[in-house]
């Protein structure tokens, strides 16, 4: 069984342009998350789309947004890029919500560089 | 910001020795979840506890949920140079959190052959 996967592994992008990550979940999971790993930090959470809705984000600005597809897949969109934003951008699944303790499973993530 | 004090930040040790970390918080979790990252991956998920006292084995490594609910440890026996990586320790509060997995800093273990 596929795990998570995520695209592309790299991305190099410079100030002030767009980026798309996609993420496909493990089959069977409908609820998506998205977390930023800047180097040497830990995870900070993103965003959680459950059942097409997105249900909750951190404190992240609006700049950051994404949607989940109706096969459950994801895209984060990050508009007008800052250096700041170079990190890896990891993306989770679970067959349930992570509020009602499951697991999260992590694909291997996109690695975003701001030039 | 991180909600989760994980301690220590870095460890070295030999191969074969035993390793200790914890995870504590002013908040009561209601699941702790253990996983450990390597070099240019995610985190893989270790062991996940559900229970207060709660004690789980997953190989050489064992970890328990704390009494209290605010706290947890992931001890390691035995360490093999594998185990280099970083360790983190995650968990969900008892109150809503809208899906948020609150992560731990992490620790990282170099284990010298």
């Amino acid at each position: 069984e596929a795990g998570v996967t995520q695209s592309p592994t790299h991305l190099i992008k410079t100030r002030g342009q767009q980026a798309t990550l996609r993420c496909s979940p493990i089959s069977g999971h409908t609820s998506v998350y998205w977390y930023q790993q800047a180097l040497g930090l830990g995870l900070q959470f993103l965003l959680w789309y459950d059942e097409g809705e997105e249900r909750n984000r951190g404190n992240f600005p609006p700049r950051f947004s994404g949607r989940q597809f109706p096969n459950y897949s994801s895209e984060l969109n990050v508009n007008a890029l800052e250096l700041e934003d170079s990190a890896l951008y990891l993306c989770a699944s679970s067959f349930g919500t992570a509020y009602l303790g499951e697991k999260l499973f992590f694909g291997s993530g996109t690695q975003l560089s701001v030039l | 910001g991180q909600q989760l004090n994980q301690s220590p930040q870095s460890m070295f040790i030999q191969e074969g020795e035993d390793v200790s970390m914890n995870c504590t918080s002013s908040s009561i979790f209601n699941t702790w979840l253990w996983y450990k990252q390597e070099p240019g991956e995610g985190p893989v998920l270790l062991i996940a506890l559900y229970k207060a006292g709660e004690l789980t084995s997953n190989g050489r490594l064992t970890a328990q949920f704390g009494i209290t609910r605010k706290d947890s440890f992931l001890n390691i026996s035995a360490s093999i140079p594998s185990d280099v990586g970083i360790y983190f320790c995650a968990g969900h509060r008892i109150y809503n959190q809208g899906g948020k997995l609150i992560f731990g800093q992490g620790t990282e273990l170099s284990v010298k052959p």
